[in-house]
């Protein structure tokens, strides 16, 4: 059975250090996510992307993230300059359509020290 | 913004019990899911209800969605130890992407 993967499964980084988590969506799936779950905290929406381009963004998801797809397998989420306030757990998702249900990969543990 | 309310948040049961867990909204929701997540992993679907007063089931599962697509409950019927684990229901809205906003989460452990 297709499922999304992502890589690494744990990043530990300096504050201040950029860091690039890396997720390859379910192949003929054509709508791409990112959420995180801080330790204890409920899961929130960052980003949505289709077609090359940014559908929605949340608060969160201010200029230090970008997203990018550079090639038709890899989807990135890619965080300038960590803050220790970005330690969490960052999902990636994706769906076939816009109105379908999404399926999650298994998440990077990002630790900012 | 939109906000989903998951009730309760930890339920501690013995097997063979029923429960219900519940995911209410004051806002409409295009479709709503729910996803069992185990630790350190992501969330894994379970269903996914659409319409207004829609009923799923999945085994020993029971999904229903409110008629006003602002709620939802998951009933599990005789509960075993394998059903140990956090549940989390999500709406998506259609108006925004699709992007899911999810409740809290129900720790639930199953007693054998």
């Amino acid at each position: 059975e297709p499922e999304v993967t992502q890589t690494p499964s744990h990043q530990v980084t300096q504050m201040g250090q950029e860091v690039i988590l890396r997720c390859v969506p379910i192949s003929n799936h054509l709508y791409f996510y990112w959420y995180r779950q801080i330790l204890g905290q409920k899961v929130e929406f960052l980003v949505s992307f289709y077609n090359n381009e940014i559908s929605e963004k949340s608060e969160i998801f201010d200029d230090q993230f970008s997203v990018e797809r550079p090639d038709g397998s890899n989807f990135t989420l890619k965080i300038r300059s960590t803050k220790l306030e970005d330690s969490a757990m960052y999902f990636c998702a994706s769906t076939r359509g816009r109105y379908n249900e999404q399926f999650f990969g298994p998440g990077t543990r990002l630790t900012v020290l | 913004t939109q906000l989903l309310e998951q009730s309760p948040q930890f339920l501690s049961i013995q097997e063979g019990e029923n429960l219900t867990v519940y995911c209410n909204s004051s806002s409409v929701f295009s479709s709503l899911q729910w996803y069992r997540q185990e630790p350190g992993e992501g969330p894994v679907l379970l269903v996914t209800v659409v319409t207004g007063g829609e009923v799923k089931k999945l085994k020993r599962l029971t999904f229903q969605f409110g008629d006003a697509r602002k709620d939802s409950s998951l009933h599990i019927t005789a509960a075993q130890p394998g059903d140990t684990g956090l549940y989390l229901c999500a709406g998506a809205n259609n108006n925004a992407g699709n992007m899911l906003t999810f409740g809290g989460g129900t720790r639930l452990m199953v007693k054998p």
